[in-house]
């Protein structure tokens, strides 16, 4: 258990509709980092976020969006969806910026 | 880091036999170095780290890996595997450009036959 936790663990909704992932770090971990893993295009790096500030922005497309709040909690919001936005998405926290990153179980998302 | 280059996407190797599997990057500043594994199902675990001193880094379950900064590269070895090493292997290089980003290899899956 590495101490992160997301909700939640299955999401199955249609195309066209918005979904809130969520996600807890470490206790005393500030940094959160978003990835969706998908088979064709791997682990990719979404965003990441600093004690509440957005500190680096990877793939992310203009239809998601994420934030941390002041209890360091962090939710990804994933609007109009489409087919090929199924993946699995996970939620990562560190200890200092870019030390290791521990991984929670990820939320598998199907967008039918 | 620009790149970090996982060379084999798969890795067929047989029980208690030993086994490498590498990572090459490119940067031009100063990086820390990772090792994850992932098992089926499950998220990322962290296998080992470089952040300075040695090179030669140990992690769990028997793993090690070696930083090499001439050859920019930080291979993952082990000397006998199990068949429960099967997974996918992440190499990820963060680098200090002011923030601090992480890029992660396209993974290296290894298959351990009895």
């Amino acid at each position: 258990d590495s101490g992160v936790t997301q909700t939640p663990k299955h999401l199955i909704t249609a195309t066209g509709q918005r979904v809130t992932l969520r996600c807890s770090p470490r206790s005393g971990d500030l940094s959160v980092y978003w990835y969706q893993q998908s088979l064709d295009q791997g682990l990719q790096f979404l965003i990441q976020y600093y004690n509440g500030e957005e500190r680096a922005k990877g793939n992310i497309l203009e239809r998601f969006s994420a934030q941390q709040f002041p209890d360091l909690h962090s939710e990804l919001n994933l609007s109009s969806l489409e087919l090929g936005d199924s993946a699995l998405y996970f939620c990562a926290s560190s200890p200092r910026r870019g030390y290791e990153q521990y991984f929670g179980p990820g939320t598998r998302l199907t967008v039918t | 880091a620009q790149s970090v280059t996982q060379l084999d996407s798969q890795v067929p190797v047989f029980e208690e036999a030993p086994v490498e599997l590498r990572c090459n990057y490119s940067s031009s500043v100063s990086v820390y170095l990772f090792w994850y594994v992932q098992y089926p199902n499950q998220g990322l675990q962290l296998l080992l780290k470089y952040l300075s001193g040695s090179t030669l880094v140990k992690g769990i379950n028997g793993f090690e890996a070696e930083f090499n900064k001439s050859q920019t590269s930080f291979h993952l070895r082990k000397p006998s595997v199990h068949i429960s090493d099967t997974a996918e292997y992440f190499c990820a290089v963060s680098e200090d450009t002011g923030g601090f980003k992480t890029i992660f290899g396209a993974g290296t899956r290894l298959f351990v036959k009895a």
